[in-house]
C-alpha cells in the first residue's frame, strides 16, 4: 500500500502533552518521520526514525512506532507548536518511492 | 547548508514549467534531491527524485510521462520540468535533500523555500 493515514486535527491545552499518529503498511518496512509546516513556511523535519531529532529541534518532540503506526508526542505543547505536522516514509512498493501522510493540524488552546 | 530556488511562476493551461533548486554547503552528488508539491490548502504530495549522482529518476505514477527532473553537477542545480499544464497544477514547488539514516530510514532534512506556480488563463 501507498497511503499514511493521520487525523486531520488536533488540539491541546498550552502545557499539556499531545499525540499525533500515523498509520500504513510503509511503516512495517520503513521508519516514518515528521515535518512541521507553520503558515506560509517549507517543512521542517522535526523527528526520524524511531526518536531522532535533528539538531536545533526541542527536546519536547519524541517520536515512536509499532507495527504500521508511528507517532509523534509533544510533551508540554507550547503556542509556538501549533502548526500542521505531516509523516512520511518510504513507499514499500518495490522501487524507490515517498509518500506522505495527509497532515495534522495541530491547534495550541 | 542551502537549497535556493527559482522565483514565481505565472503559466497558461497547456503551458510548461521549469523550477530551478541550486544547492550549497554541501557535495551534491552524495544526496538525492526529491520534488514535492502543495496545492493551496492542500497537504504535501511527492513528486519524484533524482540521484545527481548519475541522473538516475524515480517518479510518482500521477506525474509519469508529464514530469522530467534533470540536474547539472557542475552548478549543483536541480531543475523540475512539468509539462501540460492545468489549474490544477497551481501549487508551491518544494525541492527538497533526502539522506539515509538507518536501514529502514530516509528523511528529508533540508527543504527548499518553495517556488510558486499559478496556471491560470
Amino acid at each position: 500500500s501507498s497511503e499514511l493515514t493521520q487525523d486531520p486535527a488536533v488540539s491541546v491545552a498550552l502545557g499539556q502533552t499531545v499525540r499525533i499518529t500515523c498509520q500504513g503498511d510503509s511503516l512495517r518496512t520503513y521508519y516514518a518521520n515528521w515535518y512541521q509546516q507553520k503558515p506560509g513556511q517549507a517543512p521542517v523535519l522535526v523527528i526520524y526514525g524511531q526518536n531522532n531529532r535533528p539538531s536545533g529541534i526541542p527536546d519536547r518532540f519524541s517520536g515512536s512506532g509499532s507495527g504500521n503506526t508511528a507517532s509523534l508526542t509533544i510533551t508540554g505543547a507550547q503556542a509556538e507548536d501549533e502548526a500542521d505536522y505531516y509523516c512520511n516514509s518510504r513507499d514499500n512498493s518495490g522501487t524507490f518511492r515517498v509518500v506522505f501522510g495527509g497532515g495534522t493540524k495541530l491547534t495550541v488552546l | 547548508v542551502l537549497l535556493v530556488q527559482s522565483g514565481a511562476e505565472v503559466k497558461k493551461p497547456g503551458a510548461s514549467v521549469k523550477v530551478s533548486c541550486k544547492a550549497s554547503g554541501y557535495g551534491f552528488t552524495f544526496y538525492h534531491l526529491h520534488w514535492v508539491r502543495q496545492a493551496p490548502g492542500q497537504g504535501l504530495e511527492w513528486m519524484g527524485l533524482i540521484i545527481p549522482r548519475d541522473g538516475s529518476t524515480s517518479y510518482a505514477q500521477r506525474f509519469q510521462g508529464r514530469v522530467t527532473m534533470t540536474s547539472d553537477t557542475s552548478t549543483s542545480t536541480s531543475y523540475m520540468e512539468l509539462r501540460s499544464l492545468t489549474s490544477e497544477d497551481t501549487a508551491v514547488y518544494y525541492c527538497a535533500r533526502g539522506d539515509y539514516y538507518d536501514s529502514r530510514g530516509y528523511a528529508f532534512d533540508m527543504w527548499g523555500q518553495g517556488t510558486l506556480v499559478i496556471v491560470s488563463s
